[in-house]
């Protein structure tokens, strides 16, 4: 069975410095997508990067970028100029691909505090 | 703008009444997942559709949760009856059959 683990339970940045998230996981499928979601306290959950697995080239959106390391299963989520709003819950998650409808694997959560 | 939406927002209930959660999908969309978030479980699959037919419903207690889907804009989750143990956050997300899942604001469930 596939599991996704995030080994940081809470971590703390400074506005405009750089955080880096944790993430691994564990599949035998070759065929995969990564995700990384934002829950604020509003609690709606919003997608903040995927990642395919065949691709290569690390995913970049803006301040957020992503380490995929595919050997390793090492999913890591940078942010750069961290911001107050980027204050959240986030979590990794996983979904084999194949052209299934396949659910969401969800990692426990890192609380994100970002520090004025 | 295409949103999920769920109804209520917020419920409070006591034990052993029943519960029934809405979401509307977006339109389109041929799959709809329910998951539960709790501080215990975490973020955790109770049941998806595709099309309207079930899928896979192996995350779902059978003796007092049921899932349905009776047209392509509704999806409903009820408990019956509700338990404490059930007190939860439960998201319906819509999926397109590529990309993401575009989930719902979430329904807060507290059972007393």
């Amino acid at each position: 069975a596939q599991t996704v683990t995030q080994s940081q339970p809470e971590m703390s940045v400074q506005e405009a410095e750089t955080v880096t998230l944790s993430c691994t996981y564990d599949t035998s499928e070759s065929d995969y997508y990564l995700f990384w979601y934002k829950q604020p306290p509003s609690r709606q959950m919003i997608l903040v990067i995927r990642q395919e697995a065949y691709k290569q080239q690390n995913a970049t959106e803006n301040r957020f970028s992503v380490n995929f390391q595919k050997a390793a299963k090492s999913f890591s989520l940078k942010i750069s100029d961290s911001q107050l709003g980027d204050a959240a819950m986030y979590f990794c998650a996983y979904r084999r691909g194949g052209g299934a409808t396949n659910k969401l694997i969800f990692g426990t959560g890192t609380l994100l505090a970002v520090q004025p | 703008d295409a949103r999920v939406t769920q109804t209520p927002r917020h419920k409070v209930t006591e034990m052993g009444q029943e519960v029934t959660m809405r979401c509307q999908p977006i339109l389109g969309h041929n799959t709809v997942f329910w998951y539960r978030q709790t501080m215990m479980q975490g973020l955790e699959l109770l049941a998806y559709f595709r099309n309207r037919a079930p899928l896979d419903d192996s995350g779902m207690p059978k003796d007092r949760f049921s899932a349905e889907m009776p047209d392509a804009t509704l999806a409903t989750l009820k408990i019956q009856p509700s338990e404490p143990r059930d007190s939860a956050v439960y998201f319906c997300a819509s999926y397109p059959g590529w990309g993401e899942q575009f989930f719902g604001p979430g329904t807060r469930l507290t059972v007393l």
